[in-house]
């Protein structure tokens, strides 16, 4: 048990539609990532939130657009994506302050079509 | 950021002591060491943190030379289901506000037979 947990666990959508991420976490923790794992590649760090304002965004494209209303949830929302854009999309939180210990969800396997 | 340089795969039986060793030779004096586990699918589980000389925990042992320009995991006795590619990561800064900036390298494929 994670305390992590994300939805949908498996997504395909075609390049033209809009959908949502949603990932919620239990643990009380300050910070939340998206990452980004293609296969057979190292997961990419997209965006971190902390304390719900975001402070760090790789150059992610802008057809990534993510939410964070609260300290629990996360959205990652979606619209006109590339079929390169096929992959694990991760969820993780992290209690904030110099702990390097992130607690992952099980992620949602996206298929772009 | 510190670069880390690990084994792309090792092999191991059951019952066996695994040493994964991990080179970051331009590791900064703030930075920690922390090692995570991935099986496929899944998101990565923190398995051991550490700054220098030794620390263990109930899944595994971490060894830090007084140069700390290395450090490896010692995963003792391990079965089957150890098997899945195991990260390590030289710690970057905390982020102003809290959270942290975490580079995950390719890691090391370990793959345990019976």
């Amino acid at each position: 048990e994670t305390g992590v947990t994300q939805t949908p666990r498996h997504l395909v959508m075609g390049m033209t539609n809009k959908k949502s991420l949603k990932c919620e976490q239990h643990l009380g923790h300050n910070a939340m990532y998206w990452y980004k794992q293609s296969a057979k590649k190292p997961l990419e760090l997209m965006f971190v939130y902390s304390l719900e304002e975001r402070v760090e965004n790789n150059s992610v494209p802008s057809r990534f657009s993510p939410e964070c209303p609260n300290s629990s949830h996360l959205f990652l929302h979606l619209h006109t994506l590339q079929p390169e854009d096929s992959a694990l999309y991760l969820c993780a939180s992290s209690p904030g302050g110099n702990s390097y210990e992130q607690y992952f969800g099980p992620g949602t396997r996206l298929t772009v079509t | 950021l510190a670069k880390t340089t690990q084994p792309i795969s090792m092999d191991s039986y059951e019952g066996q002591e695994v040493n994964i060793t991990c080179s970051h030779n331009n590791i900064a004096t703030n930075d920690y060491i922390t090692w995570y586990q991935q099986f496929p699918s899944q998101g990565p589980r923190f398995i051991i943190q550490g700054y220098k000389t030794k620390v263990t925990n109930e899944v595994a042992s971490l060894f830090i030379p007084a140069d700390r320009k290395s450090s490896t995991l010692s995963l003792p006795r391990v079965s089957l289901s150890d098997t899945a590619v195991y990260y390590c990561l030289v710690g970057d800064i905390g982020l102003t506000g809290g959270g942290n900036k975490l580079t995950f390298g390719t890691g090391t494929q370990l793959k345990v037979e019976l």
